[in-house]
Parts: structure tokens; C-alpha cells; sequence
């Protein structure tokens, strides 16, 4: 089956300092999100990418959906305390034959330091 | 507006009891996914159910595990004969259609299963 592997597993750093993450699969994906969960939560949807090649931002969040379809980046800029939780990218497939699931990565935990 | 919502939020089941987690969608969604997750890792999906239908059922374990989503009312995710691998966190999330565009899945808070 699918899966992704996402990259670096944890992180600590300190505030103010730029994060970044990926993500990589070993097939192809139609549609990137980056959710961010906190503990005793649920995921919350940050970024969400759905053509080949695209770069968003939300704020202080940067993606990118890969040229190749199969990886994807999360940039955090000038990182603050709350940014700290886990960061788990996911994708989709969209086409006949898929429904739609994602496929989550194994989440990159942040720590930030004030 | 409310959001996805998810009860009861922490249950405690003894090994051999059911267990019972609900998930109401957000206001005017009726595709509903099931998602598991185990302790320090992402989740996983379990099921996908429209209205009184299931869709996609390939990441339920064969046996003590069923979804519904009936016409009025949450879905319902029901674990029979819980044993202590069930214990996890279980997510639901929804959406307005079945995905593509900008249709994206919003996640509950979560229902935390700890079998003793």
C-alpha cells in the first residue's frame, strides 16, 4: 500500500528560528495537507496543495506540492512557542477506484524553546 | 458553526466489552471517515461512509469492528470484544463531497479508547 515518510521525525529549536519538513512517497498523490495536532486533539488543517508544483502560504507557513507528485515541504519562519505539537503531512488520490482517504505521514514533532 | 464532534471524548472498556464512539459531521457534510491512531504515530484510515452507505471499508479489521452512518443521526463506530490493542485514539472527519477541488476532511477532537 501507500506510504509516506516524513521527515525529520522531532525537532528542537529555538524561537525565532526557521523549521522545515518533508514528506515523501513512493507513489503519486493528487492533493498535499499539512495538519497540525496538538495533544489531546485532533488535526487542524494548515495548508492544504492541489496542483503539481504549487506554493501557499498561511502566515508564517510555506508548502509545497512537489513537481514529481510524490513529496512535499512544510517551512515554518520565525517559529514562536505555539507553534509546538505535531506536524503530519498527508495525501490524497482522488481518481476512480480511491475514495478519497489520506494517507498520513508519522508526524514531525516540534519543540520550541523560548 | 459548529465544527466535527466526537463522543464521548475518553472511554474505558474492560477486555470482551463494546464500545461505542460517535461522530456528528460538520452542518451539511454526509461523507464521514473513520481514522485510528495509535500512540506516538499518524493515523490511519479505517472507513469511509456516505449517508447510510459504506464506501470504503478496506482499513477495518475483519472482525469485531463495524461502521454505520444511518439516515438521521451520527455514525457510529462500534468495536466488539475489545481487546488491548484496540486502545487508540479515534478520529472521525468530514467533508462536503467526496473530495476534490478544494473539498478538504475536518477532524473531530477525537475519542481516546483505553481497554483495561
Amino acid at each position: 500500500g501507500q506510504q509516506l515518510n516524513q521527515s525529520p521525525q522531532s525537532m528542537f529549536i529555538q524561537e525565532g528560528e526557521d523549521v522545515s519538513m518533508n514528506c515523501t512517497s513512493s507513489s503519486i498523490f493528487n492533493t498535499w495537507l499539512w495538519y497540525k495536532q496538538d495533544p489531546g486533539e485532533g488535526p487542524v488543517l494548515l495548508i492544504a496543495l492541489y496542483k503539481a508544483g504549487e506554493l501557499t502560504s498561511n502566515g508564517r507557513l510555506t508548502a509545497q506540492f512537489g513537481i514529481t507528485r510524490k513529496d512535499s515541504f512544510l517551512n515554518i519562519s520565525a517559529s514562536i512557542p505555539s507553534d509546538v505539537g505535531i506536524y503530519f503531512c498527508a495525501g490524497q488520490l482522488l481518481q476512480w477506484g480511491n475514495t478519497g482517504k489520506l494517507i498520513f505521514g508519522q508526524g514531525t514533532t516540534l519543540q520550541v524553546k523560548p | 458553526n459548529a465544527g466535527v464532534m466526537q463522543n464521548p471524548r475518553h472511554l474505558v472498556r474492560r477486555r470482551g466489552q463494546e464500545a461505542r464512539l460517535r461522530c456528528s459531521p460538520m452542518k451539511g457534510h454526509s461523507h464521514v471517515y473513520w481514522y485510528r491512531q495509535l500512540p506516538e504515530e499518524g493515523l490511519k484510515f479505517m472507513v469511509y461512509l456516505q449517508k447510510e452507505n459504506i464506501i470504503d471499508e478496506s482499513g477495518m479489521p475483519k472482525e469485531r469492528f463495524s461502521a454505520e452512518f444511518p439516515k438521521e443521526g451520527p455514525s457510529i463506530l462500534r468495536i466488539q470484544q475489545v481487546v488491548r490493542g484496540d486502545s487508540a485514539a479515534y478520529f472521525c472527519a468530514s467533508s462536503l463531497t467526496a473530495g476534490g477541488g478544494t473539498d478538504t476532511q475536518y477532524f473531530g477532537p477525537g475519542t481516546r479508547l483505553t481497554v483495561l
